[in-house]
């Protein structure tokens, strides 16, 4: 069975720094892509970033570009999204998905909210 | 970026009978073309790919259709756990992105 667990959201002051990490199981990681897919309360999806099976790439969204970086470590199933200079308007649940253009597993999202 | 525009926002459809969502590309994205379902409190799901494409798991009353900048989902006979929120997604070209999204409500 395919799982992705996100983990590290959290609440955190404009302009800090959050990490999410998202731990997969029941497939061959190192053989996908991976992504993160974002939905702010109320609102629609937004894909955020993508990394390759091998690390390349990575595509980021304009509204992040510069600010958050994508990795992933294929030696422990885990990819990450290092967020920084974080806005009121990062405010989402963070989704990890496997990517194949189309995303066919998600995890369940981890809650990232930027506020004072 | 290429635009996804879903109609209509909201659907009011009554169990057993049948709903056609549209989605509509600013541009040509081929057949590159996904539908999620998304229920309340939870993920989305994958329903279709490729246009027409059932993903596993997913019932026949679901099925696609279209190419270019036109598509649809249509769900024959709607079944109470199918009232949610429908979303499209191209990935043609990057960066991908998705509809607006469509309710699907009880009437």
């Amino acid at each position: 069975e395919v799982q992705l667990v996100e983990s590290g959201g959290g609440l955190v002051q404009p302009g800090g720094s959050l990490r999410l990490s998202c731990a997969a199981s029941g497939f061959t990681f190192s053989s996908y892509a991976m992504a993160w897919v974002r939905q702010a309360p109320g609102k629609g999806l937004q894909w955020v970033s993508s990394i390759s099976r091998s690390g390349g790439g990575p595509y980021y969204a304009d509204s992040v570009k510069g600010r958050f970086t994508i990795s992933r470590d294929n030696s422990k199933n885990t990819v990450y999204l290092q967020m920084k200079s974080l806005r009121a308007e990062d405010t989402a649940l963070y989704y990890c998905a496997k990517d194949l253009g189309f995303v066919d597993y998600w995890g369940q999202g981890a809650l990232v909210t930027v506020s004072s | 970026e290429i635009v996804m525009t879903q109609s209509p926002a909201t659907l009011s459809v009554s169990p057993g009978e049948r709903a056609t969502l549209s989605c509509r590309a600013s541009q040509s994205v081929s057949s590159n073309l996904a539908w999620y379902q998304q229920s309340p409190g939870q993920a989305p799901s994958l329903l279709i790919h490729a246009a027409s494409t059932r993903a596993t798991g997913t019932p026949a009353r679901f099925s696609g259709s279209g190419s270019g900048t036109e598509f649809t989902l249509t769900i024959s006979s709607l079944q109470s756990e199918d009232f949610a929120v429908y979303y499209c997604q191209q990935y043609n070209n990057w960066p991908t992105t998705f509809g607006q999204g469509t309710k699907v409500e009880i009437k």
